[in-house]
């Protein structure tokens, strides 16, 4: 089982260029999260999602961004027209289930982001 | 508001040493809370939960409802326990399971020969 994978691991981005993330959750899990963590700071939830559905997008900021995990493939977190704010560390989660936290909530590697 | 505050970003310590990584709360009810562990250049990954009262790795974590504190110490630190630790606190019970982690803001330990 290969875990939580996440692609790319490093990825730089232009000032106003479109940023796609991919997570691909354990085999099994269907409920994906995704977090944000800013430089000197902790990890902030964005996004929780199942197969073709958002279930809470509260951490989300209300502006280009925007996540999806179809009924095929990975869950993508997408980021619209990147400003150097943007850099961050984006983190992956899935669980089996949607009580998973603590019980079966494995992260991937995430997926370093940086915006010139 | 639910809020996790690890005071120390930096905790340096000889091998053989107790540590003690500070984690203090804000919750309105029971919380659950947990300690996550990030070695360098691996992924985030649960090192104990306080519902469990389990050790891992030697390492143990008390909650306490009057301190609302949930500190993570060991006795004895060993060189590989060097990495970064987060406290986390589950949020928003979603239809009866919790969709959403807060995370206190990591603190490095650093165990030295």
């Amino acid at each position: 089982n290969a875990g939580v994978m996440q692609n790319p691991r490093h990825l730089v981005r232009r000032r106003g260029q479109e940023a796609r993330l991919r997570c691909s959750p354990m085999k099994g899990h269907s409920h994906v999260y995704w977090y944000r963590q800013l430089p000197e700071e902790g990890l902030k939830f964005m996004v929780y999602l199942q197969k073709e559905n958002i279930i809470d997008e509260s951490g989300m900021p209300k502006e280009r961004f925007s996540a999806e995990f179809p009924k095929e493939g990975p869950s993508i977190l997408r980021i619209q027209q990147v400003v150097r704010g943007d850099s961050a560390a984006y983190f992956c989660a899935s669980s089996p289930s949607q009580a998973g936290i603590g019980y079966g909530y494995t992260f991937g590697s995430g997926t370093r982001l940086t915006v010139v | 508001a639910q809020r996790v505050t690890q005071p120390e970003k930096l905790l340096s310590v000889f091998k053989g040493a107790p540590v003690e990584l500070k984690c203090n709360y804000s919750y309105s009810g029971s919380p659950e809370l947990f300690w996550y562990v990030q070695y360098s250049r691996q992924r985030l990954q649960l090192l104990l939960r306080h519902i469990s009262r389990e050790s891992i790795k030697g390492f143990t974590a008390d909650l306490n409802k009057g301190e609302t504190s949930f500190h993570l110490k060991k006795p004895f630190a060993q060189e590989e326990d060097s990495a970064m630790y987060y406290c986390a606190l589950p949020a928003a019970r979603f239809s009866g399971g919790y969709n959403k982690l807060i995370f206190g803001a990591g603190t490095r330990l650093a165990v030295h020969p």
